[in-house]
């Protein structure tokens, strides 16, 4: 099976502080993606990535940015964290297929709480 | 742009009574389908999907989703729950080699 492991699930932090969350996953697959998921909202996507070194606006990119140095992870970085951006974070990968439909496996989530 | 409707946010039922978890889409061309469900401190995880073939697909405990093209819909269904079904489920939906669009999910609480 397919595992997606994000590194920390829980941290606190503060305004203005720099945060990396971390995501690896271990199965080879080109597509990764960072989402947030918030009550009443579901999951939006944040950025995502096809390749090494390529990445793509989601939905909500606004404060966030990624990296994709490795085919096996992606990271999120909150350059300057603000109150509006505690959430839990989700990451997912897939591997890009024939269908054409991508089936996401997900990590357990990092919940962030900017204080 | 494709989007998904999850018109429940919670949807309390009791231990073996049937259950529907209602989710529309919009889109102008042909779609792929997800159900997703997320219990409690986890991540999510695909419960079933419709990629073409026959619109009735089937979960490993016992779910079952119809894809409906004239209603658009992609409700999911359960004859008889269980306590271990209490999660959270989001429909999603793709037009394929893109990103998937969820729903705001439902919540699924089954009490004894």
């Amino acid at each position: 099976d397919v595992k997606v492991t994000q590194s920390s699930r829980y941290l606190v932090k503060r305004t203005g502080e720099k945060v990396f969350l971390e995501c690896v996953q271990d199965m080879d697959h080109e597509n990764m993606f960072w989402y947030r998921q918030d009550p009443g909202l579901g999951l939006r996507l944040i950025y995502f990535s096809y390749d090494v070194k390529m990445k793509e606006k989601g939905d909500i990119p606004e404060g966030y940015s990624v990296s994709r140095e490795k085919k096996e992870r992606f990271s999120l970085i909150l350059e300057s964290a603000s109150t509006n951006q505690t959430s839990m974070y989700l990451c997912a990968s897939s591997f890009q297929g024939t269908t054409g439909a991508n089936v996401l496996t997900f990590g357990a989530g990092s919940r962030l709480t900017v204080l | 742009a494709q989007s998904v409707t999850q018109l429940d946010s919670q949807v309390p039922v009791f231990e073996e009574a049937p259950v529907e978890l209602r989710c529309n889409y919009s889109s102008s061309v042909s779609v792929y389908l997800f159900w997703y469900v997320q219990y409690p401190n986890q991540g999510l995880q695909l419960l079933l999907k419709y990629l073409s073939g026959s619109t009735l697909v089937e979960s490993i405990n016992g779910f079952e989703a119809e894809f409906n093209k004239s209603q658009t819909s992609f409700h999911l269904r359960k004859p008889s729950v269980h306590i271990s079904d209490t999660a959270e489920y989001f429909c999603a939906v793709t037009l394929g080699f893109q990103k998937l669009v969820f729903g705001t999910g439902t919540r699924l609480l089954v009490s004894p």
